[in-house]
């Protein structure tokens, strides 16, 4: 089945410091690859999607690459800010019987120190 | 705009007592619904979903049960909660097509203490 494995944290950084958290997924069909964040309390936002291969998918500084050769979408950020200290979730959703759902990976938490 | 709610945030119950999560969604008609659960040091893992009204399948065997009453209402439900329901429950929704891309929306996620 379907499944979506991302870089175990917690990841720590400096403020300004540049940020990859490593996601890979294994699907049948042509996915589309999403990843939300959970801020502290809260429940999961949109952060940035890409629906086919070498799609590029951006938001706040953010960006991910659909990458169908190495089967990864790695999330990216220049500088972190202090305020994107939050859970970070990679996820698919598949074409065919299982499209009506979203598979997720266990989630990074990033904590940006000052 | 379209907007997801659910209630109540946060509640702490009783082993064996039952159980209500509401949600509902504005300005979308024929929504797909869903239900994840969050436990803690664990990923997302859906509970339910629902195409239509009535119409409800379950991804996990377990103690709670799901319906759909209203086009854009969802309840999760249990008759006796038990310690491992504990959780962060998260209602979800998203258009009604077949494309893989369309986005789904996550309410504000309510907490669940079992004690």
């Amino acid at each position: 089945g379907d499944s979506v494995t991302q870089m175990e944290g917690p990841v720590t950084l400096s403020e300004e410091a540049f940020l990859t958290i490593n996601c890979t997924y294994t699907a049948t069909g042509y996915p589309s690859l999403f990843w939300y964040v959970q801020y502290p309390g809260e429940g999961l936002q949109l952060l940035l999607k890409a629906t086919k291969a070498d799609d590029k998918g951006s938001n706040k500084g953010f960006e991910a690459t659909y990458r169908k050769e190495t089967t990864s979408f790695h999330l990216e950020k220049g500088s972190v800010q202090v305020s994107d200290s939050a859970v970070y979730f990679c996820a698919l959703r598949n074409s065919g019987g299982s499209n009506y759902k979203l598979t997720f990976g266990k989630g990074t938490l990033l904590t940006v120190n000052p | 705009s379209q907007t997801i709610h659910q209630w109540p945030a946060t509640l702490v119950q009783p082993v064996g007592s039952p159980l209500s999560l509401e949600c509902t969604v504005e300005g979308t008609s024929n929504p797909n619904l869903y239900w994840y659960r969050q436990a803690a040091g664990r990923g997302l893992q859906l509970l339910f979903y629902s195409v239509g009204i009535g119409q409800i399948s379950s991804e996990v065997p377990q103690n709670l049960s799901a319906s759909r009453p209203q086009d854009r209402q969802f309840i999760l439900s249990s008759k006796k909660l038990l310690l491992s329901d504990s959780g962060f429950y998260l209602c979800a929704w998203s258009v009604f097509t077949g494309g893989t891309g369309n986005t789904i929306y996550f309410g504000e996620g309510s907490w669940l203490t079992v004690v």
